[in-house]
């Protein structure tokens, strides 16, 4: 059982916007001295990608309908102006406590 | 461009080991430390372990510790993943990736136990 909570699955049409959430603890998400929250993508069959950094960081080529946010022990992921193409699992990630490293159980997005 | 290239795939039988290694390129090999990550068939992402190239430093997750083990070589740029005692919940894909934000990640590598 994963440590950070994630829904099982979202959906949304084409240029809608989509919000995925990921519930923690005040050791992991919600550590106020850390803004160690991740979040990769990854299709079928593919390897994950990053997608966000440090809560709300956009690596290089990421676009920016892809934005994070964190309120307290929750972290959010907003896909704006959804692309068929954003279909695919979307995990969040963060530190729990030194160097251990804990991934959300992961959510689907459905493009209908 | 930076690169990390994982060994090709394994079978293997329960109780024995596995050794799976990543090659690093484009960067200075100590400037990063590097994340084993597995994901068994269908199933989402495990954390697996974290090393230190500079220092060394080890940290394991809690489903292989005390049967894994992460080493470098800073003269190859590589970094290696041995699991032992293997069992059958131990299939899946292992993926390497470095730094603290898992920026770039291998190719990843089946392991198989059967």
């Amino acid at each position: 059982q994963s440590a950070l909570t994630q829904p099982r699955s979202v959906s949304g049409s084409p240029g809608q916007s989509v919000t995925i959430s990921c519930t923690g603890t005040s050791a992991n998400i919600g550590n106020p001295g850390s803004d160690y929250v991740f979040w990769y993508q990854q299709h079928p069959g593919k390897v994950p990608r990053l997608l966000i950094s440090n809560v709300r960081q956009r690596p290089a080529g990421v676009p920016d309908r892809f934005s994070g946010s964190r309120s307290g022990n929750t972290a959010s992921l907003t896909i704006s102006g959804l692309q068929p193409d954003d279909e695919a699992h979307y995990y969040c990630a963060s530190y729990g406590g030194g160097l251990n490293f804990v991934f959300g159980s992961g959510t689907h997005v459905t493009v209908v | 461009q930076v690169q990390l290239v994982q060994s090709e795939a394994e079978a293997t039988k329960p109780g024995a080991s596995v050794r799976v290694s990543c090659e690093a390129s484009g960067y200075n090999f100590y400037d990063y430390g590097f994340h084993w990550v597995r994901q068994a068939p269908g199933q989402g992402l495990e954390w697996m372990g974290w090393i230190n190239p500079i220092t060394g430093e080890r940290s394991y997750g809690a489903s292989v510790r005390g049967r894994a083990t992460l080493t470098t070589d800073a003269n190859t740029n590589t970094v290696s993943w041995e699991l032992r005692s293997l069992i059958s919940g131990d299939t899946a894909v292992y993926y390497c990736a470095r730094g603290i934000s898992l920026d770039t990640w291998g190719q990843g590598t089946l392991v198989t136990v059967s």
